[in-house]
């Protein structure tokens, strides 16, 4: 597709709940972000891809939280018990690799009930 | 720590009253300061990447300028249509990541 695509926009869970949300990058991008925005906050930053490889998981927040990439193309960030703490938008973000525009989904509202 | 501060949080102006939005950087080592806009339910939009400082990058109605300590985005004359929360982020030196300002949330009035 045309640009990075989020699945779902929004989701309710209940706590206690697992959680899936996935993204599609723009075809061809080797780097894959996802990052955590809290109402009102900038985002902040969670985990890296390069194709299939997850080179830097310092931003998860807790080991509750786990993000794959197992072909090098679509991820899926995984939110396991989830937390009310947990309620933010999650937005995927990809590129071609250094030096490029760094393109951002629009995000999944995550609401933790 | 790698930080990122931007002012004011928020501003209103009137359509056609120039300003400009402040980006304050302090990090281990700049590879790039990027600005994006965001509208609301929607991820952010990329503008501009400056490199280093002196740098300037214009598009329509905006500016952005790099020193070794700060960012600008300037706006001259704008229209109501450029209302959004504009981003600025540092990448980071030896890592894959963009530390984020909180935002400025823009309002254009007619």
């Amino acid at each position: 597709g045309a640009g990075v695509s989020q699945s779902p926009r929004y989701k309710v869970a209940k706590r206690g709940q697992d959680v899936a949300l996935r993204c599609d990058p723009i075809s061809g991008h080797v780097s894959l972000f996802w990052y955590q925005q809290a109402l009102g906050q900038g985002p902040e930053f969670l985990t890296y891809f390069q194709n299939e490889a997850q080179l830097d998981k310092s931003g998860l927040p807790s080991d509750r939280f786990f993000a794959e990439r197992p072909e090098g193309s679509v991820s899926t960030l995984k939110i396991q018990r989830t937390q009310q703490e947990d309620s933010a938008v999650y937005l995927c973000a990809s590129s071609l690799g250094n030096r490029w525009g760094i393109s951002f989904g629009s995000g999944t509202r995550l609401t933790v009930v | 720590e790698d930080q990122v501060t931007q002012s004011p949080e928020a501003l209103r102006l009137q359509e056609g009253e120039s300003s400009s939005l402040n980006c304050s950087y302090t990090v281990s080592g700049l590879r790039g300061l990027f600005w994006y806009r965001q509208d609301p339910g929607k991820g952010p939009e990329f503008l501009f990447t400056l490199y280093s400082a002196g740098e300037e990058k214009e598009k329509e109605r905006l500016k952005a300028t790099l020193t070794k300590k700060e960012s600008f985005l300037h706006i001259t004359a704008p229209k109501p249509e450029d209302s959004a929360t504009y981003l600025c982020a540092a990448l980071i030196q030896g890592a894959q990541k963009l530390v984020f300002g909180q935002g400025t949330r823009l309002t254009i009035n007619p």
